[in-house]
């Protein structure tokens, strides 16, 4: 079956030890796209490639990056982590220019900083 | 004022209700809203989507719009136990290249049985 794919499901890192998430699609998407999503609250964007343009979002920190290697996979690097970004790491699809546009996500990524 | 706002519940419905969850949004440009549902500890998942004023049926879900309104609602016929979950509203924001999917923060629904 065609679909969004996030590894690893939990991840535990020490403060400031940068870690990397990677999310790979199956479904032949041009747009990936990165939320952070902490306890009781709404999924917040923190960048989306759309083909090979990246489009970062104004109050996304500096210690968030992302790299998109070819059309499947998009990563994304947090190079200090601290307590505060804990939370859940969403990547999600979507085929933009074919009409209305609807996002897909994988299972997430648990992020614990210790 | 939020661009997507919901309560955030708790909305308690007992099973084989009419479950009725509500959103409002800011921008009167928006053209795409979307329902996706959410278990504890899951991602989003898509349920619903409506684009046109008017109603749009699918299985026990009704998505409805109102445009002039700015208002979005979703009811769930005969509710089961299985359907308590967050119920997330969304917007898609921008045009072209920018699109964006804006969020609420989500109401909670619980169904008893």
């Amino acid at each position: 079956d065609a679909m969004v794919i996030q590894n690893p499901r939990y991840q535990v890192t020490q403060f400031g030890k940068p870690v990397t998430l990677s999310c790979s699609q199956t479904l032949n998407h041009n747009v990936m796209y990165w939320y952070q999503q902490k306890s009781s609250q709404a999924p917040k964007l923190l960048f989306h490639y759309y083909d090979k343009d990246f489009n970062n979002e104004a109050d996304t920190p500096d210690n968030f990056q992302s790299r998109r290697p070819n059309t499947s996979f998009c990563f994304l690097d947090i190079r200090s982590p601290g307590l505060g970004d804990a939370a859940m790491y969403l990547c999600a699809t979507s085929r933009r220019g074919q009409g209305n546009e609807k996002l897909f996500f994988g299972s997430g990524t648990q992020l614990s900083v210790l | 004022q939020k661009e997507v706002e919901q309560n955030s519940g708790p909305l308690s419905v007992p099973e084989g209700a009419i479950a009725s969850l509500n959103c409002t949004y800011s921008d009167r440009g928006s053209q795409s809203f979307f329902w996706y549902r959410q278990y504890s500890g899951k991602s989003p998942e898509l349920i619903m989507f409506i684009y046109s004023n008017g109603d749009k049926e699918d299985g026990r879900f009704t998505a409805q719009l109102n445009k002039a309104s700015q208002y979005v609602s979703l009811l769930i016929r005969d509710s089961q136990p299985s359907d308590s979950a967050t119920y997330l509203c969304a917007l898609l924001r921008g045009g072209g290249a920018t699109n964006k999917l804006i969020f609420g923060t989500g109401t909670l629904l619980a169904v008893q049985p």
